[in-house]
């Protein structure tokens, strides 16, 4: 069965620092991977994506996340943190039925 | 272009009572998905319509239904409102592609006293 993990819940780091959020997914064939951004109270706005190519994706507001088949992974990673980065993250793999199977995500909180 | 958009933006309803929850878009895609999101369990898949005139049910379709009225409309229906349908649900549309970006709307936050 398709399924997606995020193993951390809540993510705390220092202004400046550097991230990576964790993502492993269950698929038989090629993934189609995506990763979501949540602003509280907010929809949903798509980071990156991932289809097929170079395994490094980049993404908007500075995001990148590198696709590992072999680890079935594919961690999201952003060099500097902002404080208007905090929010909660998803990871998506796309399904059979054209829909999204998410990740229960990973909210982040950052330190001045 | 206003994208996915959904009304209401929130909603109190007591158990029994129904309401219809509305999306609509203006991308011209063809497929159209509704999701629940619930505190630490992610969006789950209601239903989704593939394309106009056909719908299909998704993880948790269980006391909802669904009409995909035009290309750009979807609503969904909760014809006798539970406490466990209180959540948070968001509409979202897509190309006909599996690789395409999916896009969300606001979110309607429905709570079932």
């Amino acid at each position: 069965a398709q399924s997606v993990t995020q193993p951390d819940i809540h993510i705390t780091v220092s202004e400046g620092a550097s991230l990576e959020l964790r993502c492993n997914y269950s698929y038989g064939a090629t993934p189609y991977l995506f990763w979501y951004v949540q602003s509280p109270g907010q929809g949903l706005q798509l980071l990156l994506k991932y289809f097929s190519g170079d395994t490094l994706v980049q993404g908007i507001k500075g995001f990148e996340a590198e696709f590992k088949r072999s680890q079935s992974s594919f961690n999201l990673r952003k060099p500097s943190v902002h404080w208007s980065d905090a929010a909660e993250y998803f990871c998506a793999v796309g399904g059979s039925q054209g829909n999204l199977i998410f990740g229960k995500g990973t909210k982040l909180s950052v330190k001045p | 272009n206003a994208g996915v958009t959904q009304t209401p933006k929130f909603q109190v309803l007591k158990t029994g009572q129904s309401m219809t929850l509305q999306c609509a878009q203006d991308m011209n895609h063809n497929s159209m998905y509704w999701y629940r999101q619930d505190p630490g369990m992610g969006l789950r898949l209601i239903y989704y319509s593939a394309s106009e005139g056909t719908t299909d049910k998704g993880e948790v379709p269980n006391g909802y239904n669904v009409s995909r009225l035009n290309k750009r409309e979807f609503s969904l229906r909760l014809e006798s409102a539970a406490p466990s349908q209180t959540s948070v649900y968001f509409c979202a549309s897509s190309g006909r592609d599996r690789s395409e970006t999916q896009y969300f709307g606001p979110g309607t936050r429905l709570l079932v006293l």
